[in-house]
């Protein structure tokens, strides 16, 4: 299976301040239709995930630019611009160019 | 506005047997490959299971693969997974997703499975 690694798992985060989470896999993510598949999700206590970023940079409905996803092969990152209270959350990169799809361990966003 | 619920969870002995479903709502259905995916309590995220919008095709994570069935009912908007031979390891929240890498993705709010004598 792919694994998928991702750092920091907790990082101290302050609101207005810029935050960033990498995600490395195993393999390359790149498929061969052209489409590297590379996600990002949202959780938070109690709730389901919830998707921001798909295939790398494309953001969902009603997710703030201030979130922006990046990278491409192995490496990727999640960036917030500007860190705001409902950031927090654990927040996991997911692959799904190979079966069986697997996530990322998570980051837990909290404000200090 | 789409939606996914998820039913059926609950309290089993090890080596029982459970049925999830999930019905969806708000979106069409039948043109989505589906999903379940499990959370152990405090745990990541594990895909489970995957089918094709048709239903014809099914692939399973190692940990569930000859236990547990991937189904659909187009007809009725509603996905299952049929769990069997459960092991204390299969404790979790169980989502349904619709594919996760469409223009638009849905998740249930969950069901929990408890597997435990």
């Amino acid at each position: 299976d792919v694994v998928m690694t991702q750092s920091p798992l907790s990082p101290p985060v302050t609101l207005g301040q810029p935050a960033s989470i990498s995600c490395r896999s195993s393999q390359s993510l790149a498929h061969s239709d052209g489409n590297t598949y590379l996600n990002w999700f949202q959780q938070r206590p109690g709730q389901p995930p919830r998707r921001l970023i798909y295939k790398v940079s494309n953001r969902d409905s009603g997710v703030p630019d201030r979130l922006s996803g990046s990278g491409s092969g192995t490496d990727f990152t999640l960036k917030i611009s500007r860190v705001e209270a409902e950031d927090v959350g654990v927040y996991y990169c997911m692959q799904g160019t190979h079966w069986p799809y697997t996530f990322g361990q998570g980051t837990k966003l909290e404000i200090k | 506005e789409a939606q996914l619920v998820e039913s059926g969870g609950g309290l089993v002995q090890p080596g029982g047997s459970l049925r999830l479903s999930c019905a969806a709502s708000g979106f069409t259905f039948s043109s989505y490959w589906m999903h379940w995916v499990r959370q152990a309590p405090g745990k990541g995220l594990v895909w489970v299971s995957r089918i094709n919008n048709g239903g014809g095709y099914t692939t399973y994570a190692d940990s569930v693969k000859g236990r547990f069935t991937i189904s659909r009912d187009n007809a009725k908007n509603t996905l299952y997974l049929e769990m069997n031979s459960l092991r204390a390891e299969d404790t979790g929240v169980y989502y349904c997703a619709s594919e996760v890498f469409a223009y638009e993705n849905y998740w249930g709010q969950g069901t929990l499975v408890i597997v435990s004598s």
